[in-house]
């Protein structure tokens, strides 16, 4: 009954390849999360969405693309990997009050070769 | 744009010892939210302690305790009795009160030496 699940949790891949993460929610949020965290453990916002809008969207490459297709998922896409790709990537969810935490999923570590 | 800063890039403490993490935040906002996040090896974010801005009284859990300076927009998490499994990156973390984005500090390594 993992609360946000992420797949997969690791995924090597070569440059110039195109993957995606999914991420998946079952806490019943209306707000969802990618966050990019780098070899120096920082957490940057990528984007978040909130029941299926996208509300932030950081400066981050057009080959980054997410999807939700619902609020339950968010879903990342990547085009045209680059070696500076390489990091771990986090899903997280919120419930619309703010007061409140947001709650990760396990990640992602993304190496690209 | 918010921005939150974590000055000390490692920590460390004896078991049984207590240790204090440092964070400062940048807003011009009144209604924002704070959080500790701890991030152990096994990567999974654990939230640690929240604090509402318009609150005085600071938040408490169990061996964890935070000292809120508002109007020196200070937020830095006390460890009491640390233990060996406290060791971890601890993350400091900004929300403002009416958006859905949470900015986080660079974060601490906390060591526990036994």
């Amino acid at each position: 009954d993992t609360a946000v699940s992420q797949t997969p949790k690791y995924l090597v891949t070569q440059m110039g390849n195109d993957k995606s993460i999914k991420c998946e929610q079952n806490l019943g949020h209306d707000t969802m999360y990618w966050y990019k965290q780098d070899s120096k453990k920082f957490l940057k916002i990528m984007f978040s969405y909130n029941n299926k809008e996208l509300i932030i969207n950081e400066t981050v490459p057009n080959r980054f693309s997410p999807k939700s297709p619902d609020k339950a998922h968010l879903n990342l896409h990547i085009n045209s990997l680059e070696l500076g790709d390489s990091a771990v990537y986090f899903c997280a969810s919120s419930p619309r009050a703010y007061n409140t935490e947001a709650f990760f999923g396990q990640g992602t570590r993304l190496t690209v070769v | 744009a918010q921005t939150v800063t974590q000055s000390q890039p490692e920590m460390s403490v004896q078991e049984a010892e207590t240790v204090t993490l440092s964070c400062t935040y940048d807003t011009s906002e009144s209604d924002y939210y704070l959080f500790w996040y701890k991030q152990p090896p096994s990567r999974q974010m654990i939230l640690v302690i929240r604090q509402e801005a318009y609150k005085q009284q600071n938040a408490t859990e169990n061996r964890f305790s935070v000292n809120f300076q508002k109007a020196a927009k200070s937020f830095s998490l006390k460890i009491s009795d640390s233990q060996l499994g406290d060791a971890a990156m601890y993350f400091c973390a900004y929300r403002r009160g009416n958006n859905n984005d949470m900015r986080f500090g660079a974060g601490t390594r906390l060591t526990v030496k036994p």
